[in-house]
């Protein structure tokens, strides 16, 4: 199994609403990488976790709360969002033994908020 | 800290032409890994090729291969015999080598949106 697989694919939500994105991996990897990407422009990394630990966290505002339960799951819990905040979320993972690791990415979860 | 610059934010190309791709880079480590991304309209990020920067011979994968110019800090891409799908956008990206701190994450090049026209 080499996927990363991301749930919904669509979302739409309020302003007041919570919801949650959820990303899976059965390959190993124990780092996971959430980024957020605007149209026509390059993902922009939002947090990593490595062995199911926050390591980096790129100053993303409150309202975006990470989670890693076990080493194959990765969710982004949303709350009180702004229209900002649309865009598409990218998951991504890598292994992290060996020399060269590339990320693989998840098909993303396309977020409108209203 | 690293940059990557994309300078061609389109192009198009012909079915069964070559391409070129470029990107440069600024870094002052000497062990790093660079990556050719792409991500074709409304479908998911794939890696296209990777090179190490302590080889110097440059990577190839079928119709995709890379020119890299370590001193120069340059790592183009060129697609060969250009098909109908290969249009999308190619994403360079430069990781550190984990013995120099690095957590893995890439910094991405602000992307050229490639088109083939049959």
């Amino acid at each position: 199994d080499t996927e990363v697989t991301q749930t919904p694919k669509h979302l739409v939500m309020g302003m007041t609403n919570k919801k949650s994105l959820k990303c899976e991996q059965h390959m190993g990897h124990r780092a996971m990488y959430w980024y957020k990407q605007k149209a026509k422009k390059p993902p922009e990394l939002m947090f990593v976790y490595s062995y199911e630990k926050l390591s980096i966290n790129e100053s993303v505002p409150s309202r975006f709360s990470p989670e890693c339960p076990n080493s194959s799951l990765l969710n982004l819990h949303l709350h009180a969002l702004q229209p900002e905040d649309s865009a598409l979320y990218l998951c991504a993972s890598r292994s992290l033994s060996g020399r060269c690791n590339e990320q693989f990415f998840g098909p993303g979860t396309r977020l409108t908020v209203l | 800290a690293q940059t990557v610059t994309q300078s061609q934010p389109e192009m198009s190309v012909q079915e069964a032409e070559t391409v070129t791709l470029s990107c440069t880079y600024d870094t002052s480590e000497n062990n790093y890994y660079l990556f050719w991304y792409k991500q074709p309209p409304s479908r998911q990020m794939i890696l296209v090729i990777r090179q190490e920067a302590y080889k110097q011979q440059n990577a190839t994968e079928n119709r995709f291969s890379v020119n890299f110019q370590k001193a120069a800090k340059s790592f183009s891409l060129k697609i060969s015999d250009s098909q109908l799908g290969d249009t999308a956008m190619y994403f360079c990206a430069f990781m550190k080598h984990k013995y120099g701190g690095s957590q893995g994450n890439l910094i991405f090049g602000k992307g050229t949106k490639l088109s083939v026209k049959p």
